[in-house]
């Protein structure tokens, strides 16, 4: 079993949606969570960052994290075209090296 | 990009052959990583480096070694290339041990046929 689940996808969503991703995790020593966004052949580049358990926003994104559930999602309101993208969580069990990462879900949000 | 570059960015090679990538970075960050990423799996740590001269195994780095002369470059060598390194590899950075945000290059493209 992988210590991060992250269903892979495609997700379709039409413009304008709410978008849900969401990853699963089994280390209960996990406190750094983050969402990376990666266009195709680019690199991922980080959109959220949360510590612990708890919410935050940053204009349309919205990342929670429940650590009792051991489960993290990340919300997109109002999406867009340009959210076309692979999502990655990733987790560490402290502000060091080791990141773990989910295996990405692919968005489209078509027109 | 947060001043990472990647040499090559498509490679092809033949099953045997030495590789070697390079990750050259213009921020003077300490922290520098090389993972692979290969459908079904994610992003996968191979080795990483904490200072000059100074680095660390990941989670799949059979196969792999690395080598850092200079704050800004940390190279990948496959010694023996094979086929079950055909991936698409990643350099990132990151200021210090505590800071969260990598920084992650454009990738190389690598196949061994």
């Amino acid at each position: 079993q992988k210590e991060v689940e992250q269903d892979p996808g495609p997700l379709s969503v039409p413009e304008g949606a709410i978008v849900s991703l969401n990853c699963t995790y089994s280390n209960s020593a996990f406190q750094y969570f983050m969402w990376y966004r990666q266009y195709s052949r680019k690199g991922p580049e980080l959109l959220m960052y949360t510590y612990s358990s708890g919410n935050k926003e940053d204009g349309r994104f919205t990342a929670q994290v429940d650590k009792s559930s051991k489960y993290i999602s990340l919300f997109i309101r109002d999406s867009q075209p340009s959210d076309s993208a692979t999502y990655l969580c990733a987790m560490s069990a402290g502000g060091g090296n080791k990141l773990t990462f989910g295996t990405g879900t692919q968005l489209k949000v078509e027109l | 990009d947060a001043g990472i570059t990647q040499s090559p960015r498509h490679k092809v090679t033949e099953t045997g052959t030495p590789v070697t990538l390079r990750c050259h970075q213009t921020e003077n960050h300490r922290y520098m990583y090389w993972y692979r990423q290969d459908p079904g799996h994610g992003l996968r740590l191979i080795h990483y480096s904490y200072g000059v001269k100074d680095t660390d195994k990941g989670e799949v780095s059979d196969g792999y070694s690395v080598s850092r002369s200079k704050t800004e470059d940390f190279l990948l060598t496959l010694e023996s290339a094979t086929s079950s390194q055909t991936s698409v590899y990643f350099c990132a950075i990151k200021r210090d041990r505590l800071n969260t945000e990598a920084f992650f290059g454009q990738g190389t493209r690598l196949t061994v046929v």
